[in-house]
């Protein structure tokens, strides 16, 4: 059974860098046809995709927030990561890390997914 | 904005069926995966694809799509399904973004 984690500080203040680990366990982060993504949900609103890595490196990013997302992927720790910079109030949310899976070109999906982290952007 | 529209809020009487839709452009290429979340709790994939549902999700649900719109139902609606569900897809560009919809808060009646 695969198991994802997320971890990393749940207070960052505005200006700084947002940083978080999701750490998989139950498989390797390299078998399989998976790609391994970041989603947020902002409390009381909806999911927001963030943006996926492969195991290759390969990255696809939300275009609103593009220009201050890093995601990267470390295979021999079995984790992947996000890095968020200049974060604002607005990026105060709950941060889940999934695993997810394409299946030809029409199907797509997130099978499993970490219990979520919450980071408050606060002074 | 989403490239996926849901309703906000649908209810169901006790043990009757209701269908959550999904609307959006990129439906028409893609199929949709439909996730439940209950409050404090992560969400749970329960249909993907054309209609297949994970291990262990009931067959009560199931999903189904047209034009561009992805629908699922619920046949027979329990308490426990009270709860939010979030359509999901790529975007319309061809990109292979990930996009959700706002999400359906589900009452059961």
């Amino acid at each position: 059974q695969v198991q994802l984690q997320e971890s990393g500080p749940g207070l960052v203040k505005p200006s700084q860098t947002l940083s978080l680990t999701c750490t998989v366990s139950g498989g390797s982060i390299s078998s399989g046809s998976y790609y391994w993504s970041w989603i947020r949900q902002p409390a009381g609103k909806g999911l927001e995709w963030i943006g996926r890595i492969y195991t290759s490196g390969s990255t696809n990013y939300n275009p609103s927030l593009k220009s201050r997302v890093t995601i990267s992927v470390d295979t021999s720790k079995n984790q992947f990561s996000l890095k968020l910079s200049s974060v604002t109030a607005a990026d105060t949310a709950v941060y889940y890390c999934a695993r997810g899976f394409t299946s030809g070109i029409a199907v797509a999906y997130f099978d499993y997914w970490g219990q979520g982290t919450l980071v408050t952007v606060s002074s | 904005s989403s490239e996926l529209t849901q309703d906000p809020a649908v209810s169901v009487a006790l043990g009757q069926t209701v269908r959550i839709t999904c609307q959006g452009d990129s439906l028409r290429s893609y199929y949709a995966s439909w996730y439940q979340q209950k409050p404090g709790q992560a969400p749970v994939l329960v249909i993907y694809g054309k209609n297949n549902r994970p291990s262990g999700i009931p067959d009560r649900f199931s999903g189904s799509s047209s034009g561009n719109t992805a629908s699922l139902t619920i046949t027979g609606a329990q308490a426990e399904d009270e709860a939010d569900y979030y359509c999901n897809s790529r975007d319309s560009s061809g990109n292979h973004l990930g996009v959700f919809g706002g999400g359906t808060k589900l009452t059961v009646l």
